[in-house]
């Protein structure tokens, strides 16, 4: 069992949709939360990170993480055709903090 | 423009052959990471160095070798011991404590004649 699931997609939804991207984990000593948004054929860039339990929103994003249950989702207001991507789900733990582990990926696509 | 750049874009192994992927940064960042990007796997940590010098095996080490001798550049040498290379590899840095951000470059498509 891989210590991070994420379902690969795809998440087809039409522009303006409200998204929910969703990871759960094995780990419970994870305790840093991130998500990173990789268009086709480039490099990840870090989209939102939180440290612990609850919400925490940045413009259209809100990323929301429960210990609980070990399960941690994105969301995404208003969305655009430019959203469309893959969005990874990373955490890492305190002993290993450089370490990242990632989730598969869920690729998201926004159709007019 | 502050960033990361990989080079080559492309690059083609023939069996048995070592090949090295080139990986810069002008962030000024002491931390840099490689990573593995296979389909269905998500990314998996090869190698990554806190400072110049030095450096520790990821998850999937084997077949691949590192130096770091400038703080600006971490090379990735895949090795012929590696005998499924094909894959896209990605490079990363950050500030050391920061591990959360890291800013990745735009990675290099590695595949097999």
């Amino acid at each position: 069992q891989k210590e991070v699931e994420q379902d690969p997609g795809p998440l087809s939804v039409p522009e303006g949709a409200i998204v929910s991207l969703n990871c759960t984990y094995s780990n419970s000593a994870f305790q840093y939360f991130m998500w990173y948004r990789q268009y086709s054929r480039k490099g990840p860039e870090l989209l939102m990170y939180t440290y612990s339990s609850g919400n925490k929103e940045d413009g259209r994003f809100t990323a929301q993480v429960d210990k609980s249950s070990k399960y941690i989702s994105l969301f995404i207001r208003d969305s655009q055709p430019s959203d469309s991507a893959t969005y990874l789900c990373a955490m890492s733990h305190a002993g290993t903090a450089s370490k990242l582990t990632f989730g598969t990926g869920t690729r998201l696509q926004v159709t007019l | 423009d502050g960033g990361i750049t990989q080079s080559p874009k492309y690059l083609f192994r023939k069996e048995g052959q070592n090949v090295t992927l080139s990986c810069e940064q002008n962030l000024n960042h002491d931390a840099m990471y490689w990573y593995r990007q296979d389909p269905g796997q998500g990314l998996r940590l090869i190698y990554y160095s806190q400072i110049v010098n030095d450096f520790q095996k990821g998850d999937i080490a084997e077949g691949y070798s590192v130096s770091r001798e400038k703080k600006e550049s971490f090379p990735l040498t895949v090795t012929s011991a590696q005998k499924n290379p094909t894959a896209f590899y990605l490079c990363a840095s950050s500030i050391v404590g920061e591990w959360e951000t890291q800013y990745f470059g735009p990675g290099t498509r590695l595949l097999v004649l």
